[in-house]
């Protein structure tokens, strides 16, 4: 059975830093690509963060470009999202889906188990 | 950018059909896909590629594609199936999800 187990979220400042855990199980999580999802409270679904199997390719979404970091450890099968610069327009919940590529379209990808997701608020 | 739009509500009696659309230009010529979202929980993925069903979706979930329109289209709906519904496309490597559909059971 596929799990995956977010942790690390909570009350920050504007300003300051966290970092997002998601501990996989149940698949080969090296041969997978895998993202991070957000939901501010009330809002619909922004994909802020994306990364190959390998490691070797990542994508950030404008909105957190330069300020989120994703990696992955497949010795540990856990993906991260280290968060700095934390704004108020970050509060949201973030989860970690697991991407499963669209044959024949390059980067594109449908995202087949989600985490129960982690709430980061950023509050003064 | 690129967007996709969704009607913010639908409502269907229980046992009727319910369709939910997607907008986007050119949808038709990339892949959709669906996910359902009860409050509290996380999206649960109902079709991707435009009509396929992963495990465990019942039947009566089924998907279309064409033209600049995605659709959704519930079968005998239950009660059950009361929910936030989502689309997703891509376009130049970024997820364009919409904005999503509220589905009232009544």
């Amino acid at each position: 059975e596929v799990q995956l187990v977010e942790s690390g979220g909570g009350l920050v400042q504007p300003g300051g830093s966290l970092r997002l855990s998601c501990a996989a199980s149940g698949f080969t999580f090296s041969n997978s690509a895998m993202s991070w999802v957000r939901q501010a409270p009330g809002k619909g679904l922004e994909r802020v963060s994306g990364i190959s199997g390998s490691g070797s390719r990542t994508y950030y979404a404008d909105s957190v470009k330069g300020r989120f970091t994703i990696s992955r450890d497949s010795s540990k099968n856990t993906l991260y999202l280290l968060m700095n610069s934390l704004r108020a327009e970050d509060t949201a919940v973030y989860y970690c889906a697991k991407s499963v590529p669209l044959t024949g379209y390059p980067q594109t990808y449908y995202f087949d188990y989600w985490g129960q997701g982690t709430l980061v608020t950023v509050s003064s | 950018s690129y967007e996709l739009t969704q009607p913010p509500s639908v409502s269907v009696s229980p046992g009727q059909t319910a369709s939910i659309t997607c907008s986007g230009d050119k949808l038709g010529d990339k892949y959709a896909c669906w996910y359902h979202q009860k409050p509290g929980q996380s999206p649960l993925l109902v079709i991707y590629q435009d009509n396929k069903r992963p495990s465990g979706i019942p039947e009566r979930f089924s998907g279309s594609n064409s033209g600049n329109t995605a659709t959704l289209t519930i079968s005998g709906t239950q009660a059950m199936d009361e929910a936030d519904y989502y689309c997703l496309a891509w376009d130049s490597s970024t997820a364009v999800f919409g904005g999503g559909t509220r589905l009232t059971v009544l």
